[in-house]
């Protein structure tokens, strides 16, 4: 069975430093991963997707992300953040050909301060 | 154009009533997905529509769970017998196909008193 191990379940950090949240799945498989953003009180979002192809994954707001399918990893990182990125961070993965279902990490709750 | 929506955003029951939560999911959609999300459970998958086939139910709790999709649009999860475990916040998702982008809705907040 797959799953998804987000270690940090909080990360606090001043505004304009860099950040990385770390996402670590278990499959035999081949899979595909997401990011989603959950803002206070709003929806999840999507912030960036990997299918295929290039490993490096960017976000329109200055997040990426990198699928290491060695090291069965897919972390995101921002070099410089903002009070406005203050949310929690969804790590997601599919697996091809077992249906569309996505197991989702345990979140890890990003906590920019001035 | 319009997102996934659901309805109601709220709802409390008492345990033992049964409760239906109502998902439309974006137009042209194929693929449908219910998830619960909880404190202490993160995001769990629940079940999933694609097109005609047959549901997917392999994430569903117990047999108090259940779910439809209607000509393949608007979908309905219900609850039979609700318990003080079912409260969690209940997120449908679309997608125009599997493997895709996954669109979520509000949710719908279920708290069982």
């Amino acid at each position: 069975a797959q799953s998804v191990t987000q270690l940090d379940s909080q990360v606090p950090v001043f505004e304009e430093a860099p950040v990385e949240l770390r996402c670590n799945y278990s499959s035999s498989v081949s899979v595909y991963l997401f990011w989603y953003v959950q803002y206070p009180n709003q929806g999840l979002q999507l912030l960036l997707k990997y299918l295929s192809g290039s490993t490096l994954v960017e976000s329109i707001n200055g997040f990426e992300a990198e699928f290491n399918k060695s090291q069965t990893s897919f972390h995101l990182r921002k070099p410089s953040v903002h009070i406005s990125d203050t949310a929690e961070y969804f790590c997601a993965v599919g697996v091809y050909n077992q249906g569309g279902k996505l197991i989702f990490g345990q979140g890890t709750e990003l906590s920019v301060k001035p | 154009g319009a997102g996934v929506s659901q309805s109601p955003s709220n709802k409390v029951t008492e345990k033992g009533k049964d409760v239906e939560l109502r998902c439309d999911p974006i137009s042209g959609h194929t693929a449908l997905y219910w998830y619960r999300q909880s404190l202490g459970q993160g995001l769990e998958f629940l079940i999933y529509f694609q097109g005609n086939s047959a549901p997917d139910k392999s994430g569903l709790p117990s047999d108090r769970f259940s779910a439809e999709r209607t000509g393949g649009s608007v979908s309905t999860l219900t609850i039979q017998r609700t318990q003080q475990e079912d409260s969690a916040v209940y997120l449908c998702a679309s997608s125009s196909r599997t493997q895709e982008t996954q669109y979520f809705g509000p949710g719908t907040r279920l708290l069982v008193l």
